[in-house]
């Protein structure tokens, strides 16, 4: 079944430590997303890729980073920069910038 | 700057009864598009119904219905005779113009509840 894998569910951090969340999907699509959720709120977006080897940032893009080195692929760190880090992350991909997104499950990151 | 305003935090609603919820917009392109989505407990965001700006007729997929009304802004989500499994929080979201095409905004979410 075609779909969005994010990995893992849940994620603990450490303080100054960076962590990576990853995303992979094999539906083909050539634009993904990573999107932050807080308890209560909406998503906001973090960054954002439309071909290989190439990204944006979003409007919350301060203190994370990510790679787009192959299609299927799009890790999200969280840099020890991100002061508060505990939020539900989404990831997103779709087939180009301008159709519905479709959403993996997501990955809970709180802080220890 | 585009937003989304959902002003219903909480809606309760009885099994098989319809149900509105309120989504008003503000953006100043003339391309755009409207979305809904549903997010179980579960915590994934499934897509439902989607509204380009330019579309004459109110879009519709099953149960789900957009009431879409440009002059006023507002594409409120219709779900019609209600499910216990439609219990889920509701986002809105806008892609902006050219520009904005790669960024979806999402309002604050509606809380559905469907009571037995």
């Amino acid at each position: 079944d075609g779909g969005i894998t994010q990995s893992p569910k849940y994620l603990f951090r450490k303080e100054g430590q960076n962590v990576t969340l990853s995303c992979e999907q094999n539906l083909n699509h050539d634009a993904m997303y990573w999107y932050r959720q807080d308890p209560g709120q909406g998503l906001r977006l973090i960054y954002y890729s439309q071909i290989v080897n190439d990204f944006q940032k979003g409007d919350i893009a301060e203190g994370y980073s990510v790679s787009r080195e192959k299609k299927e692929s799009f890790p999200l760190t969280v840099t020890s920069a991100q002061k508060n880090p505990t939020a539900f992350y989404l990831c997103a991909s779709s087939r180009f910038s301008a159709e519905p997104q479709h959403f993996g499950d997501g990955t809970r990151l709180s802080i220890l | 700057a585009q937003k989304i305003t959902q002003t219903q935090p909480g809606m309760f609603v009885q099994e098989k009864e319809a149900v509105t919820l309120d989504c008003t917009y503000d953006t100043s392109d003339q391309s755009y598009g409207l979305f809904w989505y549903k997010q179980p407990s579960s915590g994934e965001m499934i897509f439902l119904i989607y509204q380009g700006s330019y579309d004459e007729q109110n879009a519709t997929e099953g149960r789900y219905s957009l009431n879409f009304q440009k002059a006023r802004k507002s594409a409120n989500l219709v779900i019609s005779a209600s499910q216990l499994g439609d219990s889920a929080m509701y986002f809105c979201a806008m892609r902006g113009g050219i520009q904005g095409a790669q960024k979806l905004v999402f309002g604050q979410g509606t809380r559905l509840t469907i009571n037995p």
